[in-house]
């Protein structure tokens, strides 16, 4: 079992869909990055939590400690917006290194 | 605002060739990650440089080797290169906090390389 795990791991929506992405993980960390990369293979950050909520533009960030989750949030998708999504868990105490998911791979069709 | 810098952004070499991958992070980061992402796989830690020391160690095979220079950019090192090497190799950088704890990590665009 991964100790980060993203779900779906591909998805289609339409432009203006509300989408989810969902990432759990089993270790304790200091941080949970969510981060994008497109196609060209750049990763972009996008969030890094501790707790609660982050939101910035369209979109929206949270985390519960207690149960090891943290959602990723695209409000009224656009084809830009489609690119692969990555959970990144910071580890409690490791030198600030990531363990990542396996990426949501998003498509929005216009 | 100036980003993570990586160079070069391709590279092909031939098996058991020698490669050198530089990373300079934004300016006043003091921390540089090494991440490999392979063909269709998720990225995994190499290693971790913080004010020119190893700060951590992960999945770096013993033919790589890297640091970090009194400037704080990096190079990894790759020798004997096989054609299971070939993969995105992102470098990132961050400012460690006063007391411990880290910052944000920001990534570079990856060098590609492609061992033939």
């Amino acid at each position: 079992k991964n100790e980060v795990e993203q779900s779906p791991q591909n998805l289609t929506a339409q432009e203006g869909e509300f989408i989810t992405i969902n990432c759990s993980y089993s270790v304790g960390i200091s941080a949970l990055h969510w981060l994008q990369q497109h196609p060209g293979g750049g990763i972009v950050s996008l969030f890094m939590l501790s707790s609660g909520k982050k939101k910035h533009g369209r979109l929206i960030a949270t985390i519960n400690i207690q149960e090891k989750h943290s959602s990723l949030h695209i409000t009224a998708s656009h084809p830009r917006d489609s690119a692969v999504y990555i959970c990144a868990a910071r580890v409690r105490g490791s030198q600030g290194n990531l363990i990542f998911g396996k990426g949501t791979k998003l498509s929005v069709k216009p | 605002a100036a980003g993570v810098i990586q160079s070069p952004r391709h590279l092909i070499k031939e098996k058991r060739e020698t490669a050198t991958l530089k990373c300079y992070p934004i300016p006043r980061h003091d921390t540089v990650y090494w991440y490999q992402q392979g063909p269709g796989q998720d990225p995994q830690f190499l290693i971790s440089f913080y004010e020119k020391m190893q700060s951590d160690k992960g999945s770096i095979p013993d033919r790589f080797s890297a640091q970090q220079f009194s400037d704080y950019h990096s190079e990894l090192n790759m020798s004997s290169l096989e054609l299971g090497d070939s993969a995105l190799y992102f470098c990132a950088s961050s400012l460690a906090k006063a007391g411990g704890g880290y910052n944000e990590q920001f990534f570079g665009p990856g060098t590609r390389l492609t061992v033939l």
